[in-house]
């Protein structure tokens, strides 16, 4: 009974052609996240879904953009990967995004660039 | 600029003793903070949090100690078992729906 679920967990591209990275949830959450994780740092934080409000986080390369087509689905699009992309891409849920408030993560994505 | 650091990558303990996970912040509009706990091919999973209204938050073996002057913060796990060997992560937000930020975790082994 898995809750998040991320396909595919490998994901092989080549530099500058587009990728997308997809995430579903069983939970009805309200809340989508995608967060980037480099080897040995921390997740970071790309940008969030209340709904079908989009929060972009200030620092997020344009290069980044996402999708959420409904409440189940939740979609990262990566229009030209470069080498420096190469990473972990999480996908997590949480039920209405308050402070504290448990966050259910998916297994991941690894996206490597060639 | 980390504003949640873990020092300390990673931390051996042997079997049946405590492991100790430190955590250091420097925001002090944080209010809530996390710990999440990963295996390996699988996605962080939530252990245990504190408010900043309280001190300690005990749940099993698992205590998370609060100290808000010094910001820092300490997982204690006893005893330790080999299963809780995993990557753990701090995190920390604080009111008004702002997003989780992380440490860059501290690898724990319990060795039998």
């Amino acid at each position: 009974d898995a809750m998040v679920i991320q396909n595919p967990r490998y994901q092989v591209t080549q530099f500058g052609k587009p990728v997308t990275l997809s995430c579903s949830q069983t939970l009805n959450h309200n809340v989508m996240y995608w967060y980037q994780q480099k080897s040995s740092q921390a997740p970071k934080l790309l940008f969030h879904y209340y709904d079908k409000d989009f929060n972009n986080e200030a620092d997020t390369p344009d290069n980044f953009q996402s999708r959420r087509p409904n409440t189940s689905f939740c979609f990262l699009d990566i229009r030209s990967p470069g080498l420096g992309d190469a990473a972990m891409y999480l996908c997590a849920t949480s039920r209405a995004g308050t402070a504290g408030e448990t966050q259910y993560f998916g297994p991941g994505t690894r996206l490597l660039v060639l | 600029d980390q504003q949640v650091k873990q020092n300390s990558p990673s931390l051996s303990v042997q079997e049946g003793r405590i492991s100790i996970l430190n955590c250091d912040y420097t925001n002090s509009m944080f209010d809530y903070f996390l710990w999440y706990k990963k295996y390996p091919a699988e996605g962080p999973t939530f252990l245990i949090s504190i408010s900043s209204i309280k001190d300690k938050n005990e749940d099993g073996r698992f205590t998370v100690f609060l100290n808000k002057s010094a910001k820092h913060l300490s997982l204690h796990i006893v005893p330790s078992q080999p299963g809780d060997s995993a990557v753990y992560f701090c995190a920390a937000t604080h009111s008004g729906n702002t997003p989780l930020v992380f440490g860059k975790g501290t690898r724990l082994s319990v060795i039998a």
